[in-house]
């Protein structure tokens, strides 16, 4: 198994561009999730999903959006990039069993915008 | 509104000691606990759950106690070695959702 798999690594974008940042598990989990990590601030959860067509926002949703078509995959668009979205972003999964609800996490995306 | 703290200034141990970092929640009824290692550049990786009806449990060099009268919880690492050295997460959560609240961790320096 791969685990969670996060592309690209590393990404610069200009000001009021747009990207995806694709992130996918092979482990069949139910849940996945989107965190951004900042000096000082943690983890920050953006938008979760709790299965194949369901998602919700977590702490900070702005300026960010999700979909999940399929188990698998759950990507995270910026629609009009900002510096203040400059992070690095963690895309998480969980199988959705009470008796073990640990997340795994990808190896994460750094993002500069400038 | 909920939240949690862990110490922000690094802890610098030696060799051999015990380590002991905190994680103290507010505003805050978990059904458990998670502590994770995070090492520079990478990923946060699980160690281990904590339930609100345990006090304690264990694996291997690592120990965790929740508290859910003080609100608090305390991660330990006996007989520490430099591989140790790492960012430690603490996270309260409930259910089997993948909805975590992470306090901001403690680095954690083990010098030879």
């Amino acid at each position: 198994n791969a685990g969670v798999t996060q592309t690209p690594k590393f990404q610069v974008l200009k000001t009021g561009q747009s990207m995806t940042l694709q992130c996918a598990q092979d482990m069949n989990h139910e849940y996945m999730s989107w965190y951004r990590q900042d000096p000082g601030m943690g983890l920050r959860l953006i938008h979760y999903s709790v299965g194949a067509g369901i998602t919700d926002q977590g702490e900070v949703p702005n300026g960010y959006n999700v979909s999940r078509s399929t188990t698998e995959d759950f990507p995270l668009r910026l629609l009009s990039a900002a510096p203040s979205q400059t992070s690095v972003y963690f895309c998480a999964s969980a199988p959705g069993d009470s008796s073990s609800p640990e997340q795994y996490f990808g190896p994460g995306t750094r993002l500069t915008v400038t | 509104s909920q939240k949690i703290e862990q110490n922000s200034e690094a802890l610098n141990i030696q060799e051999g000691k015990t380590a002991t970092l905190t994680c103290n929640y507010t505003n805050y009824s978990p059904a458990y606990l998670q502590w994770y290692r995070q090492d520079p550049g990478r990923g946060p990786v699980f160690l281990l759950l904590i339930r609100e009806n345990e006090k304690e449990k264990r694996k291997e060099r690592l120990k965790v106690t929740f508290d859910t009268t003080l609100k608090q919880s305390l991660f330990h690492i006996t007989a520490s070695q430099p591989a140790d050295s790492a960012t430690y997460l603490c996270a309260p959560g409930s259910g089997n959702t993948g909805k975590l609240i992470f306090g901001q961790g403690t680095t954690l320096q083990v010098k030879p």
